[in-house]
């Protein structure tokens, strides 16, 4: 079965510092994606980032960044130069193989707040 | 841009009730999710759907639960007789393909409160 960790239930950081957002999954399959989510306080899932399993390459988009490695089962998310607007609650999600609709598994989330 | 809307954005109802969430799928897409996430928890797949029934449906989706796509726009999730830990923020979200990769739209969510 598969499932996603976030150990970090809460960080708080204050603004124009760097924040990394650990994500760790687990699945049997070879083939799967992986997926960040931002929940701001008004409520709605907002995407992030999705990455299949077969592209470790890490990509910087803006003030984001991303760090997949197969090895550790890692996926973790990176925020640099913080900003307050940032402040949500972080999902990462996994889902695997599946051609009639594919379930995503979220893990607990990470809640981000950056102080002024 | 094309979004997937719910309503409504806050239900209460008395426990027993039967509640009806709707969404609105965005239009090309054929499968569609529904979602839930008790507050302060994380978010849990309920059951997807597609060409008119249903893909997979997690352990929550019980005989309490059914989903219907009663016309060419709408989707539905009934709760037959709601419980007090029926509680919870419902999202409704869309995809154009079913496979692994396709990018999952999600609603603004359904408030539904039961008391």
């Amino acid at each position: 079965a598969q499932k996603v960790t976030q150990a970090q239930t809460e960080i708080s950081v204050v603004e124009k510092e760097d924040v990394t957002l650990d994500c760790v999954y687990e699945t049997r399959d070879t083939t799967y994606y992986l997926f960040w989510y931002k929940q701001p306080p008004s409520g709605e899932l907002v995407f992030l980032i999705r990455r299949n399993s077969f592209d470790e390459q890490n990509e910087i988009s803006g003030r984001y960044s991303w760090n997949f490695q197969k090895s550790t089962s890692s996926f973790n998310f990176t925020i640099t130069a913080s900003q307050v607007v940032d402040s949500a609650v972080y999902f990462c999600a996994l889902s695997e193989d599946g051609t009639s609709g594919s379930r995503l598994t979220f893990g607990e989330g990470t809640q981000l707040t950056v102080n002024p | 841009e094309p979004e997937v809307t719910q309503t409504p954005s806050h239900q209460v109802t008395q426990m027993g009730q039967e509640v009806i969430l709707r969404c609105v799928p965005i239009s090309n897409h054929l499968y569609f999710y529904w979602y839930r996430q008790i507050l302060g928890q994380k978010v849990e797949f309920l059951v997807s759907f597609y060409n008119n029934e249903i893909s997979e449906k997690s352990e929550i989706f019980d005989d309490q639960f059914s989903v219907e796509r009663p016309d060419g726009s709408n989707f539905t999730l009934k709760i037959r007789s709601t419980k007090l830990e029926d509680s919870a923020m419902y999202f409704c979200a869309s995809s154009e393909g079913g496979g692994t990769g396709n990018e999952q739209f999600f609603g603004p969510g359904t408030r539904l409160t039961v008391l």
